[in-house]
């Protein structure tokens, strides 16, 4: 079975520029979340969905950063425009969400972003 | 507010040996959920094992265990007969249990804990 894809694994751009990440979450999950991690800050929750509805947000920087899930096998982050400080790791995590409360949550391989 | 403790930055342990990879907790909620992931070097976070608050057994996957200690709250993760590749980070993790709070679903990590297994 696949797992949580994204896209790109890499991505190195200049401050000012928008960047898009792209998340592919595990068939049949219902919830999907992003996080970012650093070392300063470690891994943060920046929102999370569920059945492709943003349920929390709180932990979203800023207003430069966006995030859509337009349908339940696809979901964007975008920072427009980016700084340096938004260079770390940008993890996509799915989970299903039954009845009794959310289940595990497992992750794709990230996103490592350079913000030059 | 819940919170999550690792207080070793770095642990070493030969290879075939046990080891053991402490994660103390805080929370008021009567039900939730511990996690552990792995994060080799190559960066992706890798779901280990899963202990719930009401779990009367410590949860066991192959060579993990889960040293669940609810009094303590303590759920601290033991590796038997450790092998080169669970050279990584190893992250503690929680979350509420709560069926009508979709809050709930949030993780909160502990910094993690690098473990090195030398031959």
């Amino acid at each position: 079975d696949a797992g949580v894809i994204q896209s790109p694994r890499h991505e190195v751009t200049e401050m000012g520029q928008e960047v898009t990440l792209r998340c592919k979450p595990i068939s049949g999950h219902n919830s999907l979340f992003w996080y970012r991690q650093t070392m300063m800050r470690g891994l943060e929750l920046l929102i999370y969905f569920n059945n492709n509805v943003p349920i929390d947000d709180s932990g979203m920087p800023e207003d430069r950063f966006s995030a859509k899930m337009p349908n339940a096998s696809f979901s964007t982050l975008k920072i427009q425009p980016s700084e340096p400080r938004d260079s770390a790791v940008y993890f996509c995590a799915s989970s299903l969400r039954l009845a009794g409360g959310g289940d595990t949550q497992y992750f794709g391989p990230g996103t490592r972003l350079t913000v030059l | 507010a819940q919170k999550i403790t690792q207080t070793q930055p770095g642990m070493f342990v030969q290879e075939k040996e046990a080891v053991t990879l402490d994660c103390t907790y805080d929370t008021s909620d009567q039900s939730y959920g511990l996690f552990w992931y792995k994060q080799p070097s190559s960066g992706e976070m890798i779901f280990l094992i899963y202990q719930g608050s009401y779990d009367e057994q410590n949860a066991t996957e192959g060579r993990y265990s889960l040293n669940f200690q609810k009094a303590r709250k303590s759920a601290n993760l033991v590796i038997s007969a450790s092998q080169l590749g669970d050279s990584a980070m190893y992250f503690c993790a929680m979350r509420e249990i709560a069926v009508r709070s979709y809050n709930t679903d949030k993780l909160i990590f502990g910094t993690g804990t690098r473990l090195q297994v030398f031959p």
